[in-house]
């Protein structure tokens, strides 16, 4: 089946630093991205949605200068999170899905846990 | 390791009818979700389900957990249309971070 990686599994950054994250889908090539972050105890909530070649469409509440994301390519998007807070640390998980035939099911990084000192 | 097997992968079913989807973990976890993902969207948070016991229901989807045996279900009745979709379990807990279940292709047809 289809595999999406992240990259770092786990950072820790001071405050103040940038940190990337790299989704990649490993055996298929992803026309869309989405980027999601998880607050304690709380459910997923969608960051952004990536299209390969085009600007992100982030959603509401969402910086777009401090979380930035480049879809470069058919098979990685990255998340780059600018001078990272404690307030960032959370859990940041991408899905990839690719243009339809049977890959129009989402498949999931195994996520990025940021931790902001 | 946190592990997620949600079953069956994909279910096909007539209008009207009822069918159960399955999410078993393999640890210990604090909350489990349902969602709901349409092709090429996002995922739309349907329950959130905390403690052993917990039944949620909206509309014609009912989740439950029973957290001793590690197993939630999203049961579905009087199936129509609109309910196809994709639909993932997802688990995590102050030990591990979200994992999700492969996701359940639900058609339903006329």
């Amino acid at each position: 089946g289809a595999v999406v990686s992240q990259h770092p599994s786990r950072v820790i950054c001071k405050s103040g630093t940038s940190v990337k994250i790299e989704c990649r889908s490993l055996d298929f090539q992803a026309t869309t991205m989405f980027w999601y972050r998880q607050f304690p105890k709380k459910s997923l909530m969608l960051m952004a949605t990536s299209n390969e070649g085009s600007k992100a469409t982030y959603e509401q509440g969402v910086e777009k200068d401090k979380f930035l994301i480049n879809h470069a390519s058919l098979t990685l998007s990255t998340l780059t999170v600018t001078s990272a807070h404690p307030e960032d640390s959370s859990f940041y998980i991408c899905s990839a899905t690719a243009d339809g035939g049977t890959f129009d099911t989402q498949y999931f990084g195994p996520g990025t846990r940021l931790t902001v000192l | 390791e946190l592990k997620v097997e949600q079953n069956p992968l994909f279910l096909s079913m007539q209008e009207g009818k009822n069918y159960t989807i399955y999410c078993n973990y393999s640890t210990t976890s604090d909350r489990l979700y349902w969602y709901r993902q349409d092709p090429g969207k996002s995922l739309e948070s349907l329950f959130v389900l905390l403690s052993n016991g917990a039944v949620k229901q909206e509309g014609r989807l009912m989740a439950s957990l029973d957290t001793k045996a590690r197993l939630s279900t999203l049961h579905i009745t009087a199936a129509v249309h609109d309910l196809s979709a994709t639909y993932f379990c997802a688990v995590d807990s102050f030990f591990n971070d979200m994992r999700f279940g492969a996701g359940t292709r639900l058609t339903v047809k006329p």
